[in-house]
């Protein structure tokens, strides 16, 4: 019931094209769920985040949806570049516990 | 100025070694985190410690001791390497990690300290 279920494992976009992640989960006390970016070689960077208060939240081409009823959320990044080839990991919290649990990430890979 | 600093960056040693990485947070934070991150990518975490005191445990050999000598550092010490033990490992921190008033968890990773035990 901790599980953060993520899909697809690996995804290639071209360029200008939508990119969609997926996150599933079970425990319904979550109420915090963020999305990281990891380029190679590097730490993972939060990315936007969201409360299940809203259905979406937009920053510049990166939006999140979020389904409280199906208990899913994803995030789509618009137009995309290059630049956004990287892992993406969804995760989620709950204010009582600050543990965050990570879904097992995403390589995507933008093709010029 | 970089926020989570970790060293060494790149880590090559034989089984049965010990070894530590280093890690230092200028951000002010109260949490400092250990995360193992294997050739799949999948993110696990090892440890957390509050103020240093050392609040999430995950089921990790004993061989890996961390210690807290301030708030603002957290090292990690691995005893008897196996070849397992190879991953990249990721020091953070955050603000809010527990109590927090916002509830919003924000982790502030370093770059990651390549282990490869051969």
């Amino acid at each position: 019931q901790q599980q953060v279920k993520q899909s697809p494992q690996s995804l290639i976009v071209q360029k200008g094209g939508i990119s969609i992640i997926n996150c599933a989960y079970e425990n319904t006390a979550f109420d915090y769920f963020p999305w990281y970016q990891q380029f190679p070689g590097k730490g993972p960077a939060l990315l936007i985040a969201i409360r299940p208060d809203v259905s979406e939240k937009k920053e510049g081409r990166f939006t999140i949806s979020f389904n409280k009823s199906a208990k899913q959320f994803s995030l789509h990044i618009m137009d995309s570049q290059p630049g956004d080839s990287a892992t993406y990991f969804c995760a989620a919290s709950m204010d009582s516990n600050y543990q965050l649990i990570w879904g097992a990430g995403t390589k995507l890979i933008i093709k010029p | 100025d970089t926020a989570v600093s970790q060293t060494p960056k790149y880590l090559v040693t034989q089984m049965g070694n010990d070894k530590s990485i280093k890690c230092e947070q200028n951000l002010g934070h109260d949490t400092m985190y250990w995360y193992k991150q294997d050739s799949k990518k999948f993110l696990k975490i090892m440890f957390s410690y509050n103020n240093k005191e050392l609040i999430i445990n995950e089921t990790v050999p004993n061989r890996f001791s961390p210690k807290s000598p301030d708030k603002a550092h957290l090292n990690l010490h691995i005893n008897s390497l196996e070849l397992g033990d190879s991953a990249v490992y990721f020091c953070a921190s955050s603000q809010d990690g527990w109590g927090g008033v916002s509830g919003a968890n924000v982790l502030t990773f370093g770059a990651g300290s390549r282990l490869t035990v051969l």
